[in-house]
């Protein structure tokens, strides 16, 4: 059963245009959730994470919601670059597994036209 | 450039053979991971080494072998392994166990089973 559910499963946006990708949860003992990258033949990269305690955090043009009573959370891009064109995972954290495991949800494909 | 490092990135194998993976990082992490990545598919974690003792064995077939033989290295012996088990396999580290969100991950293997 997919804990950390994840949508769209691909996304096709404008160059300068805003990704919107959007996950939800119902394990309330999920405490950290990081979103990562992924480029073709690499592996996964930490791109920006939050805690539930705090509704939103920015870095550069990466920005998460979250919706704490909603168990929502979403990352938005600004001004789009074909180079942010990967795979991205949001993904969340037990801490009653012993921090060990993540919970990943199924990725979204997007893809930045020029 | 990733700071775990994975050899060999490819690796072609038959249903007999016996291979091994091999991973490295020198950030000081005390936690390592192997997680299997089928294509278009979220990581799925397989094993956790916490400070050189395996602390989560996910139910692995025993046709893979962990073994982390100091707290730079981890290794993944493979056996006998089937053509379903054709994925990319992924190293990853973090500061500790219990913060597995900070998750850093290498390039992965790339593993092919005839």
């Amino acid at each position: 059963q997919q804990q950390v559910k994840q949508s769209p499963q691909s996304l096709i946006v404008q160059k300068g245009g805003i990704s919107i990708i959007n996950c939800a949860y119902e394990n309330t003992a999920f405490d950290y959730f990081p979103w990562y990258q992924q480029f073709p033949g690499k592996g996964p990269a930490l791109l920006i994470a939050i805690r539930p305690d705090v509704s939103e955090k920015k870095e550069g043009r990466f920005t998460i919601s979250f919706n704490k009573s909603a168990k929502q959370f979403s990352l938005h891009i600004m001004d789009s670059q074909p180079g942010d064109s990967a795979t991205y995972f949001c993904a969340a954290r037990n801490r009653g597994n012993s921090g060990y495991a993540l919970n990943f949800g199924k990725g979204t494909s997007l893809l930045v036209t020029p | 450039d990733t700071e775990v490092t994975q050899t060999p990135k490819h690796l072609v194998m038959g249903m007999t053979n016996k291979k091994s993976l091999k991973c490295e990082q020198h950030m000081g992490h005390r936690a390592m991971y192997w997680y299997k990545q089928k294509a278009k598919k979220p990581p799925e974690l397989m094993f956790v080494y916490s400070y050189e003792k395996l602390s989560i064995n996910e139910s692995v077939p025993s046709r893979f072998s962990p073994e982390c033989p100091n707290s730079s290295l981890l290794n993944l012996h493979l056996h006998a392994l089937q053509p379903e088990d054709s994925a990319l396999y992924l190293c990853a580290s973090s500061p500790t166990g219990g913060q597995a969100g900070e998750l850093f991950f290498g390039e992965g293997s790339r593993l092919t089973v005839l």
